[in-house]
């Protein structure tokens, strides 16, 4: 079956300007998590759905960060007002059962 | 919280040769997950090789095998029989409860 999905798989902006980062999870999977992998801060947890709940949102990095789950499926991270420690890649997974994670391809965020 | 470390950030080994990569963790819970993920340059997490702390015996995938010591919180990877493939980083992760704490990584090289 299909895996978990990402879009876009690469995007560049501007410093100050707003982004969607998009997570399509496996199908009838409860559970979605999100990463972010730096250079410097290597893969960190950010935050993770159970549901259209997040438990616990103390792992994103600044206020300009926020992410939604709606109809138990898509979720959206939104990064506003950019800056350019914000470059990484944007890792999701997603699970159906505890001990278990399946880790989409990423988008690889650049802020000029 | 809990702390994995990965005290060789590069590995190299000959073709069809054994290869141990190590990981030690630190944590106060007893029933926990322990994973080794592999991710080429494509940056794709894929999972290696998965165990659960509360079972004794060390988990094996094909070529791939564990060796967790419990008491000692170590969690080495074995990989038999190397082959130009398996060239990575390979991230060891522990979970609780919600997301995935990760190494620093172990850039696995193969030489032909």
């Amino acid at each position: 079956g299909a895996g978990v999905s990402q879009s876009p798989s690469n995007k560049v902006t501007e410093k100050g300007k707003d982004v969607e980062l998009r997570c399509d999870p496996i199908s009838g999977h409860t559970a979605l998590y999100w990463y972010r992998q730096s250079l410097g801060q290597g893969l960190e947890f950010l935050i993770y759905f159970q549901g259209n709940s997040a438990p616990d949102k103390s792992g994103l990095p600044s206020d300009r960060f926020s992410a939604e789950r709606t109809g138990g499926s898509v979720s959206t991270l939104t990064i506003q007002r950019t800056q350019q420690e914000d470059s990484a890649v944007y890792l999701c997974a997603s699970s159906m059962k505890r001990g278990e994670q399946y880790f989409g391809p990423g988008t690889r965020l650049t802020v000029t | 919280a809990q702390t994995v470390t990965q005290s060789q950030p590069e590995m190299s080994v000959q073709e069809a040769e054994t290869v141990t990569l190590s990981c030690t963790y630190d944590t106060s819970e007893s029933d926990y997950y322990l994973f080794w993920y592999k991710q080429p340059p494509s940056r794709q997490m894929i999972l290696v090789i998965r165990q659960e702390a509360y079972k004794q015996q060390n988990a094996t995938e094909n070529r791939f095998s564990v060796n967790f010591q419990k008491a000692a919180k170590s969690f080495s990877l074995k990989i038999s029989d190397s082959q130009l493939g398996d060239a990575a980083m390979y991230f060891c992760a522990f979970l609780l409860d919600d997301g995935l704490t990760f190494g620093k990584g172990t850039h696995l090289i193969i030489q032909p």
